[in-house]
């Protein structure tokens, strides 16, 4: 197994900027989570796919949507970006039926 | 509504004991806990379900009172390698680890030589 990987590692954008987020499960983990984590806070939980299709969805806007893919593989869009969406981006997959989430490293976003 | 984890940092020497405590003013299904160290991921360490039901790979113990809303992780004997950010994530309707997660602040504890 090669565990939860994503890219980029760091990015930085500007205000009113689009950007994806990539992550590639692990293989037959056919659900993923995304959850943004501040700086000090815990994660915050953005949405969930499961056979990719949207299965769950935290207190965020529409801006924010998401991709799963058949090969494990996923995105996060973010639309209109602004000061706050500065964070941590975490992917988490599982697999069907279990209880733990396998966190990805994250990609550090900054929004100037 | 998102979970209170007291204390909000520990510091301890190895060996030492702590208590981590996770409270929720909602009826909860589960209680996860997961450990943050600095620039990683977050681990799974233990999920506490509804019923008493208990999974998890690490040495470490926790408790789950339904009654209460309340889940408590017990750090014994400390090590060097237990340092980081430890939170509590509560799930409120079945679903088994399908996320969902509302996590905690996050307790940092320190484990000195």
């Amino acid at each position: 197994e090669t565990g939860v990987t994503q890219s980029p590692t760091h990015l930085i954008k500007t205000r009113g900027q689009q950007v994806t987020l990539r992550c590639s499960s692990q293989s037959g983990h056919n659900t993923v989570s995304w959850y943004q984590q501040a700086l000090g806070q815990g994660p915050q939980f953005i949405f969930q796919y499961y056979r990719e299709e949207e299965n769950g969805r935290g207190n965020f806007p529409p801006r924010f949507s998401g991709l799963q893919f058949p090969n494990y593989s996923s995105e996060l869009n973010v639309n209109a970006l602004e000061l706050d969406d500065s964070a941590l981006y975490l992917c988490a997959s599982s697999f069907p039926g279990g209880y733990e989430q396998f966190f990805g490293p994250g990609t550090r976003l900054t929004v100037l | 509504q998102q979970p209170v984890q007291s204390p909000q940092a520990v510091i301890l020497r190895e060996g030492e004991d702590a208590v981590i405590n996770c409270s929720s003013s909602k009826a909860l299904y589960s209680v996860h806990w997961y450990r943050q160290k600095h620039g990683e991921a977050p681990v799974f360490l233990m999920i506490l379900l509804k019923g008493g039901e208990q999974k998890g790979h690490e040495k470490i113990s926790a408790s789950f009172n339904e009654k209460k809303q309340q889940s408590s992780l017990y750090l014994t004997a400390s090590q060097l390698s237990y340092s980081g950010t430890y939170f509590c994530g509560t799930e409120r309707k079945y679903g088994g680890s399908q996320g969902n997660l509302i996590f905690g602040k996050g307790t940092k504890l320190s484990v000195k030589p």
